[in-house]
């Protein structure tokens, strides 16, 4: 069985860092990109930064490049998500999600999501 | 950019009704098109890629259609599991973007 296992959230002061991490188990991780997609509370789905199986490739959204980087260890399976200069309007619950690899690349398994709130 | 817009944002409705959730693109996105469920407090659940295939283990009252820019959701008999928000997703050339979603509410 696929699971997906965020952790890391909590509360930080503005401009403050955060590194976020998502365990996965139940399939081959090394063999498949990874994303992060967050929700501000009452606010729909924002795609936030993938990483490709190898980490060749990064990918990040316009709202969080320069701030944000998402790396991965497949040694240990694990996603992370590096969070810096944090935002007030970063506060949302961070979803690790795995991406299919053929478009529209849909996300087929996610994982519970982790709450991060920006505020002094 | 292309730009996804879903249509009603909230739509009303009795157990038992059809529905139809629309989400158009703000350019031709061939087929490529997902949709997912997403109920209060709880991660999103994949429901239908490409712009109709069923993912594993949805009910078949489930349904999608639609090519190019418009695409349609369509729940043929609404049953009282299914009032949820709904987002339709895109993605292109290493960006995801959702629609913006259309919750699903008891009259």
């Amino acid at each position: 069985e696929v699971q997906l296992l965020e952790s890391g959230g909590g509360l930080v002061q503005p401009g403050g860092s955060l590194r976020l991490s998502c365990a996965a188990s139940g399939f081959t991780f090394s063999s498949y990109a990874m994303s992060w997609v967050r929700q501000a509370p009452g606010k729909g789905l924002e795609w936030v930064s993938s990483i490709s199986d190898t980490s060749i490739g990064t990918y990040h959204a316009d709202s969080v490049k320069g701030r944000f980087t998402i790396s991965r260890d497949n040694s240990k399976n694990t996603l992370y998500l590096q969070m810096n200069s944090l935002r007030a309007e970063d506060t949302a619950v961070y979803y690790c999600a795995r991406p299919m690899p053929q478009p529209p690349r849909e996300f087929d398994y996610w994982g519970l999501g982790t709450l991060v709130t920006v505020s002094s | 950019d292309i730009h996804m817009t879903q249509s009603p944002s909230t739509l009303s409705a009795s157990v038992g009704d059809r529905v139809t959730i629309t989400c158009r693109a703000s350019q031709s996105i061939s087929s490529s098109l997902a949709w997912y469920q997403q109920k209060p407090g709880k991660a999103p659940n994949l429901l239908i890629y490409k712009p109709s295939g069923l993912d594993s283990g949805v009910p078949s009252r489930f349904s999608g259609s639609g090519s190019g820019t418009e695409f349609t959701l369509t729940i043929s008999s609404l049953q009282p599991d299914d009032f949820a928000t709904y987002y339709c997703q895109h993605y292109n050339s290493y960006s995801w973007t959702f629609g913006q979603g259309t919750k699903v509410e008891i009259e």
